[in-house]
């Protein structure tokens, strides 16, 4: 079946833009991750979505991040005033924490920002 | 809190040679290890974990409580296997928010 999808694949923008990100996960996963991976920093977690539940924000670097999930599938990460250190690529990630994958992470290809 | 260390950034060996890539996590419950790699253009996903005990793509790791670590190992490294590869560590019950480590970027010369 499809796996997790992200658009846009790309996305310039200008410094103090808006930006926003989507996922769609795979159908039927109830966990839903955002990460931003930066070179030399490896995988840094941002927001988590598990069904119905408040989402777990801890990993947010800023108020000008934030992210919803509607109908308990697509999520979309929206950037406020962007800055140049937020350039970078954001994974999205699904998991079904159902046997046999459980903890298993399913990845999207990523959107790669660039921040001018 | 739950910590995981790649202590290499890069690991450069020749095609047919060993490979370990180190891995060692700080947990004091019962951690779910997992190995992901993303090659070159690709998205990052599941090479192995240590429940399932399997070896996949000629790779194996071991979960070694006492030394708390998860190293990845392969004994004769192809080009093919160049990538970046990094280590993570869920919780196998309670919160499913994993830690990664920073990667180890894995370059197989011919």
């Amino acid at each position: 079946g499809a796996g997790v999808s992200q658009s846009p694949s790309n996305k310039v923008t200008e410094k103090g833009k808006d930006v926003e990100l989507r996922c769609d996960p795979i159908s039927g996963h109830t966990a839903l991750y955002w990460y931003r991976q930066s070179l030399g920093q490896g995988l840094e977690f941002l927001i988590y979505f598990q069904g119905n539940s408040a989402p777990d924000k801890s990993g947010l670097p800023s108020d000008r991040f934030s992210a919803e999930r509607t109908g308990g599938s697509v999520s979309t990460l929206t950037i406020q005033r962007t800055q140049q250190e937020d350039s970078a690529v954001y994974l999205c990630a699904s998991s079904s924490h159902r046997e046999p994958t459980s903890n298993e992470q399913f990845f999207g290809p990523g959107t790669r920002l660039t921040v001018l | 809190a739950q910590r995981v260390t790649q202590p290499e950034k890069l690991l450069s060996v020749f095609k047919g040679a060993p490979v370990e890539l180190k891995c060692n996590y700080s947990y004091s419950g019962s951690p779910e290890l997992f190995w992901y790699v993303q090659y070159s253009r690709q998205r990052l996903q599941l090479l192995l974990r240590h429940i399932s005990r399997e070896s996949i793509k000629g790779f194996t790791a071991d979960l070694n409580k006492g030394e708390t670590s998860f190293h990845l190992k392969k004994p004769f490294a192809q080009e093919e296997d160049s990538a970046m590869y990094y280590c993570a560590l869920s919780e196998q019950r309670g919160s499913y928010i994993p830690t990664f480590g920073r990667g180890t970027s894995l370059i197989v010369h011919p």
